[in-house]
């Protein structure tokens, strides 16, 4: 069975630019979560998706945004992108909301200039 | 809110060695405690978990001890490896929401 897929794989953009990243869940998957991670800050939870809802969400400005389609692919969308901004961010897809077992992507490796 | 604590942040071990690493939480909420390995240009991968029912789990070479009372739980990894070098995260899950919060990572390197 195919992995949790996330494209780009790297993404180089400038300050005030948007980014849109992509993941795919392991098939027969339904629930989505995105996490950031830095050096500084470590892992931390973007949010969460279930049956093309938002369940949960971490404590990030609403420059982050996300959306889940029918077929539980999911994308997570930057607007006006800061330096900070700078990241990993990990797509994991479960089963179930709250799963105990989710299986993280290889991450988005973003950069802005 | 920094809800896990990590330590150490980096750990050298020989091999052959036991390599152990340390996590605290606040939150008595939680109920589920993974430990997550992160090799390079990967993302992390769920190694062992536990529940505060139990204080301690063995999956091979990888024991996790939990300690309710302390509000503290540990990884151990006996017979360490260099492939066993990569970063390993704590994490808690817990509370209404019910989102993993991860502590900070440990950088494992284990010396041939």
């Amino acid at each position: 069975k195919a992995g949790v897929t996330q494209t780009p794989r790297y993404l180089i953009k400038t300050r005030g630019q948007q980014v849109t990243l992509s993941c795919s869940p392991i098939s027969g998957h339904r629930s989505v979560s995105w996490y950031q991670q830095t050096p500084g800050q470590g892992l931390q939870f973007l949010f969460e998706y279930f049956s093309e809802t938002q369940r949960n969400k971490g404590n990030f400005p609403g420059r982050f945004s996300g959306r889940q389609f029918s077929n539980s692919r999911s994308e997570m969308n930057v607007s006006t992108l800061e330096l900070g901004d700078s990241a990993l961010y990990l797509c994991a897809s479960s089963l179930q909301p709250a799963a105990d077992t989710q299986y993280f992507g290889p991450g988005t490796r973003l950069t802005v200039l | 809110q920094q809800q896990v604590k990590q330590s150490p942040q980096s750990l050298i071990v020989q091999k052959g060695g036991i390599s152990i690493i340390n996590c605290a939480y606040e939150n008595t909420a939680f109920d589920y405690f993974p430990w997550y390995q992160q090799f390079p240009g990967k993302g992390p991968a769920l190694l062992i978990a536990i529940r505060p029912d139990v204080s301690e789990k063995k999956e091979g070479r990888f024991t996790i001890s939990f300690n309710k009372s302390a509000k503290q739980f540990s990884l151990h990894i006996m017979d360490s490896q260099p492939g066993d070098s990569a970063t390993y995260f704590c994490a808690a899950r817990g509370g209404s929401a019910r989102q993993l919060t991860f502590g900070s990572g440990t950088q494992l390197t284990v010396l041939p």
